[in-house]
């Protein structure tokens, strides 16, 4: 299986600041890597699918990149909505796997 | 607005069944593979099995390969999954998804489901 390693685990960061996180594949998975939003009690929610593009209705301050086995996730002027956990994904394979998670805490 | 409303959740004892449902609306529900993800108190998110569009091929993760089955009924605009001998390490918030690749990327809509392994 592939293994997906993200860093920070928790990230502690002010409104307005741009934050970075890093995911890296066990092995090179092309661009099939997608990121995603978690706030407590609510379902995930797609931000960044194929390393780069930006899912429908998901604001610009938010970019990935990357390619093979390291990726990154950016959030450019941090909102109040933007604190929650983020995942990163690899779906080049079966079994799909996600990172352990990105916790963004409000400094 | 898309939508997926999950349900059939509850408390099983270990060694019991449950079977989970997912009924969509508003998109094409023939049009795409579907999956289950999991996500156990406070911890991370876990797929668990996708079933292609026509429900021609199945696939699971190796912790529920041979206990759990996932199938559809387009006609219903369902998803379904039943779980057999659950255990403690089965408890966990059950979301369905829909994906364009099968793998991913994953788009929830719903609340989830809680599925609780106690006696």
């Amino acid at each position: 299986d592939i293994q997906m390693t993200q860093s920070p685990s928790t990230l502690s960061a002010s409104l307005g600041d741009r934050v970075t996180i890093t995911c890296r594949a066990s092995q090179s998975i092309s661009s099939w890597l997608a990121w995603y939003q978690q706030r407590p009690g609510e379902a995930p929610k797609l931000l960044i699918y194929k390393a780069s593009r930006l899912e429908s209705g998901v604001p610009s301050r938010f970019s990935g990149s990357g390619s093979g086995a390291e990726f990154t996730l950016t959030i450019s002027r941090l909102q109040p909505d933007d604190f929650a956990t983020y995942y990163c994904q690899q779906y080049d394979t079966y079994p799909s796997t996600f990172g352990q998670g990105t916790k963004l805490e409000i400094k | 607005e898309v939508q997926l409303v999950e349900s059939g959740g509850g408390l099983v004892q270990p060694g019991g069944s449950l079977r989970l449902s997912c009924a969509v609306s508003e998109f094409s529900f023939s049009s795409y593979a579907m999956a289950w993800v999991r996500q156990a108190p406070g911890k991370g998110l876990v797929w668990v099995s996708t079933i292609t569009s026509a429900g021609g091929s199945t696939y699971f993760a190796d912790s529920v390969k041979g206990r759990f089955t996932i199938s559809r009924d387009n006609s219903k605009n369902t998803l379904y999954l039943q779980m057999n001998s659950l255990t403690a390490d089965d408890t966990a918030v059950y979301y369905c998804a829909r994906s364009g690749k099968g793998t991913g990327p994953f788009d929830f809509r719903g609340q989830g489901t809680l599925v609780t392994v106690s006696s």
